[in-house]
């Protein structure tokens, strides 16, 4: 089955420090979102990449869509500590048996240290 | 737009004892609600997929008859655990798709502790 997976686990950065999280999917996608969930809440939703070679920024996020359609990024510039929580990627298959469901990666921990 | 709400929020029972989380779309109708599970500091793991009206599609190594899902209506969905054990204690996240779009939005989740 599909497979997504995101690196690191855990990112550790100064306050000011920029960050990055990567996803790479087994199978083409037809789309990748991106999630932030904080410490004890839910995932809310960032953003949605649809084409091939796509980039979207969001004031300091920058979300990156590979051109094979498999791999994506969220780029944050200066960390600030609002910036704390779990970034999750997910990915919806191209098609196949899981077309339309969403696979989430593993999800990268950001600490922020003032 | 586009709010899920959870209820309850949080729940904590007795081993053997049964829990029903509801998920509600307050403004826009749901034609697909997503189940999810969440360990701690782990990933979402989607249980189930449930469509109004008809059966839910439960994911692999998920026990239908223990994790029962109704979709009544386009704007409510139920996730009923039954005869719930210790190792059922979890973060049960429900998101809910709307017609002609891909984009889930989640409710605030369900904490649930089994004694």
């Amino acid at each position: 089955g599909q497979q997504v997976m995101q690196i690191p686990q855990y990112q550790h950065v100064q306050e000011g420090e920029d960050f990055t999280t990567y996803c790479n999917s087994s199978t083409t996608l037809s789309n990748i979102q991106w999630y932030k969930q904080r410490p004890g809440g839910h995932p809310v939703f960032l953003i949605q990449l649809v084409k091939s070679g796509e980039v979207k920024k969001q004031k300091r996020l920058t979300f990156q869509f590979g051109e094979a359609k498999k791999n994506s990024s969220l780029h944050i510039t200066a960390t600030q500590t609002t910036d704390v929580g779990t970034y999750f990627c997910a990915g919806t298959n191209a098609g196949g048996t899981s077309y339309g469901k969403l696979t989430f990666g593993q999800g990268t921990i950001l600490t922020v240290h003032p | 737009g586009a709010v899920v709400s959870q209820h309850p929020s949080w729940v904590i029972c007795k081993s053997g004892t049964s829990v029903k989380i509801e998920c509600r779309s307050l403004d826009f109708q749901a034609t697909t609600m997503f189940w999810y599970r969440q360990f701690p500091k782990q990933s979402l793991m989607l249980m189930a997929t449930s469509n109004e009206g008809s059966k839910a599609t439960y994911e692999q190594g998920v026990e239908k008859d223990k994790f029962l899902i109704n979709h009544a209506s386009l704007t409510l969905s139920t996730l009923t655990v039954t005869s719930a054990h210790p190792e059922d204690s979890s973060f049960y996240i429900c998101s809910a798709e709307a017609q002609g779009r891909e984009t889930q939005y989640f409710g605030p989740g369900t904490r649930l502790l089994v004694l």
